[in-house]
């Protein structure tokens, strides 16, 4: 079973702070995303990667990084929090190139930015 | 760019009757669905997917899904809801062509009532 492992079930940071969110996956799958999860909004894709040291923006990559330089880790990072960078942080793999292929999940880290 | 809606936002329903989720994409061509689900404090995981071939689609716990493509709907059944189906419910779709991530609706939130 596809195992998707955030670093972080809840965060606290103040704003200003440069903030890290850590994801490991364990299927050796070649794509990772990270998303944001709000109520009403859904799920809204911030960054993506296909392969190592690889990127892509997503929808709303204003205010974020990431960094890829293993296969099973994707790390987003946070340059210098702001409040309204207050979500919930979802991580997800698949594999291949199909699209049809699912994506795994992780619990997601629920970050406040005071 | 593509795009979904769910048009119900939160749907009340008792044990035994019958659910219907509505799910609409906005894109031209060629499309893979999926239905995420996420109960109470647990990750979002995989309902069911429709990629080709029969437009209707069984998945876990008795859901089905149909894609009805002139409708451009992919919208979720399941003939008798229990309790324990509690949960948000996300339409989701990628373009054969385009990205590997995928666009998400906004989610409904099913409450079912014993």
């Amino acid at each position: 079973d596809v195992k998707v492992t955030q670093s972080s079930r809840y965060l606290v940071k103040r704003t200003g702070e440069k903030v890290f969110l850590e994801c490991v996956q364990d299927m050796d799958h070649e794509n990772m995303f990270w998303y944001r999860q709000d109520p009403g909004l859904g799920l809204r894709l911030i960054y993506f990667s296909y392969d190592v040291k690889m990127k892509e923006k997503g929808d709303i990559p204003e205010g974020y990084s990431v960094s890829r330089e293993k296969k099973e880790r994707f790390s987003l990072i946070l340059e210098s929090a702001s409040t309204n960078q207050t979500s919930m942080y979802l991580c997800a793999s698949s594999s291949g190139q199909a699209l049809n292929q699912p994506q795994h999940f992780g619990d997601g880290t629920r970050l406040s930015i005071l | 760019a593509q795009s979904v809606s769910q048009h119900n936002h939160h749907v009340i329903l008792s044990e035994a009757a019958s659910l219907e989720l509505g799910c609409n994409y906005s894109y031209g061509g060629t499309v893979n669905l999926f239905w995420y689900v996420q109960y109470p404090g647990q990750h979002l995981q995989l309902l069911l997917k429709y990629f080709s071939g029969d437009p209707l689609v069984k998945g876990i716990k008795g859901f089905e899904a149909e894609f009805i493509k002139s409708k451009f709907s992919f919208n979720l059944r399941k003939p008798s809801v229990q309790w324990s189906d509690t949960a948000e419910y996300f339409c989701a779709v990628n373009a054969v062509t385009g990205r590997r991530a995928l666009t998400f609706g906004s989610g409904t939130r099913l409450q079912v009532q014993p």
